[in-house]
């Protein structure tokens, strides 16, 4: 009973380094989601992909690239890292785009010095 | 401005204290209500999920909507030291192209 399994679940990188957010889901859900969380900001959406093989910008996307390899699993790519982008990663899947719930993993946390 | 308001407290009550949780919105295009607990270091978890003005109750757990006034609650009555959290109010839209749009979230301490 996995649910969302995101890996790692922490993180230090050197500004400019790369790096790959892995999430996967056994629910069998068309829809997956990259968040990020941040203190007075709340949770925002980095990418979002609808279905297998589409994938889309949210409200925060600069910096980052997805990739959905199949329809389990959805990754998030920083490809030269900012401090800015130290933060708290959050995948979450749901059955459709927009449906509800989503389910969350627990989270990456990702610190960028 | 953002476009949804949530305090981000901290809230700290006794054990068995009626906690409200509030958030206000300023899209109406908003037309279906979330409310998501988040333990420390945990993902959020859907609470309640609501669409039409008015109550909706689950346990302890009473969830209120005002679209008059773009403004949501949700009541915990008997608080219990294991709903200390935070937690987060969510909106969307009705039409295929809304997201997910959440609140900063209010952190809760039932003490025992």
């Amino acid at each position: 009973n996995a649910g969302v399994t995101q890996t790692p679940k922490f993180q230090v990188l050197k500004t400019g380094q790369s790096m790959t957010l892995q999430c996967a889901q056994d629910m069998n859900h068309n829809s997956m989601y990259w968040y990020r969380q941040d203190p007075g900001m709340g949770l925002r959406l980095i990418y979002y992909s609808a279905s297998e093989g589409t994938t889309d910008k949210g409200e925060v996307p600069n910096g980052y690239n997805v990739s959905r390899l199949n329809k389990r699993e959805f990754s998030l790519r920083l490809e030269s890292a900012a401090p800015s982008q130290t933060s708290v990663y959050f995948c979450a899947s749901s059955e459709s785009r927009g449906s509800q719930p989503q389910h969350f993993g627990d989270g990456t946390r990702l610190s960028i010095l | 401005q953002k476009e949804v308001e949530q305090d981000p407290g901290p809230l700290s009550v006794p054990e068995g204290a009626i906690v409200s949780l509030n958030c206000t919105y300023s899209n109406s295009a908003f037309q279906y209500f979330m409310w998501y607990r988040q333990y420390s270091r945990k993902g959020p978890e859907l609470l309640m999920y609501t669409y039409s003005s008015g109550n909706k109750e689950d346990g302890r757990f009473t969830a209120q909507v005002d679209k008059s006034s773009k403004y949501i609650s949700l009541f915990i009555r008997d608080s219990q030291p294991s709903d200390s959290a935070t937690y987060l109010c969510a909106m969307i839209g009705e039409t295929s192209g809304s997201r997910l749009t959440f609140g900063e979230g209010t952190q809760l301490t039932v003490n025992p």
